[in-house]
């Protein structure tokens, strides 16, 4: 089945303990996206890579890290998360045809920086 | 001013309805356009690319307006299952900012019986 998966679904963490939460995707898309959705504040983009070793930033990348070593994984790293980082985290990839970008979304991961 | 806006909803209306949302963008040069559907804080699941020339799908339309720099959707014969929030997304052309994908807020319909 193509999908994009996410792991952890759901994290509860302390603030300043590096956290990993990793993307995976078995499509061969060659563009992967990371976003937060917070209320009132809808999807914001944190770190896109267009392909194996091109990374960019999106509008939120403060905090976050990303690397793209493989095509198929994405991880998004925080490595002191803060309370302003509790947000469910989304990951999303495409095919890329030109300018188009049609995303297909991983469930989600609900994070909580206590 | 944000770079994407959408009308805020919600929308209320009764199941067979005719209902449009509209999304204004800012940026000229923004180049690909979609609508995406959000099942309460579950992944967004893209519903409609938006081309220039407008196109549909079944009871959805969407038209793409560049001169006045904004998209709409249509949905006719509203269905219990249409209730969502709908999020307009704008990606922009340049190389330099080719993959930055802004969202619209959203707009939450419910379809009532």
């Amino acid at each position: 089945e193509a999908q994009v998966t996410q792991n952890p679904r759901y994290l509860i963490t302390v603030t300043g303990k590096k956290l990993t939460v990793t993307c995976s995707q078995n499509m061969n898309h060659e563009y992967m996206s990371w976003y937060r959705q917070d209320p009132g504040l809808g999807l914001r983009q944190i770190y896109y890579s267009m392909n194996v070793e091109v990374t960019d930033k999106g509008d939120v990348p403060e905090g976050y890290k990303v690397s793209r070593k493989e095509k198929r994984n994405f991880p998004l790293i925080l490595e002191s998360p803060s309370p302003n980082q509790t947000s469910l985290y989304f990951c999303a990839s495409s095919p890329r045809q030109g300018f188009t970008y049609e995303q297909y979304f991983g469930p989600g991961t609900r994070l909580t920086v206590t | 001013r944000k770079e994407v806006e959408q009308d805020p909803g919600p929308f209320n209306v009764p199941e067979g309805a005719t209902v449009a949302f509209n999304c204004t963008y800012s940026n000229s040069a923004s180049q690909s356009f979609f609508w995406y559907r959000q099942d309460c804080r579950k992944e967004p699941k893209l519903l409609m690319s938006v081309y220039s020339s407008g196109n549909e799908d079944g009871r959805f339309t969407a038209q793409l307006n560049r001169a006045s720099q904004y998209i709409s959707l249509l949905i006719r014969d509203s269905k219990l299952s249409d209730s969502a929030t709908y999020l307009c997304v704008v990606n922009k052309a340049h190389n330099t900012n080719a993959g930055k994908s802004t969202f619209g807020d959203g707009t939450t319909l419910t379809v009532k019986p």
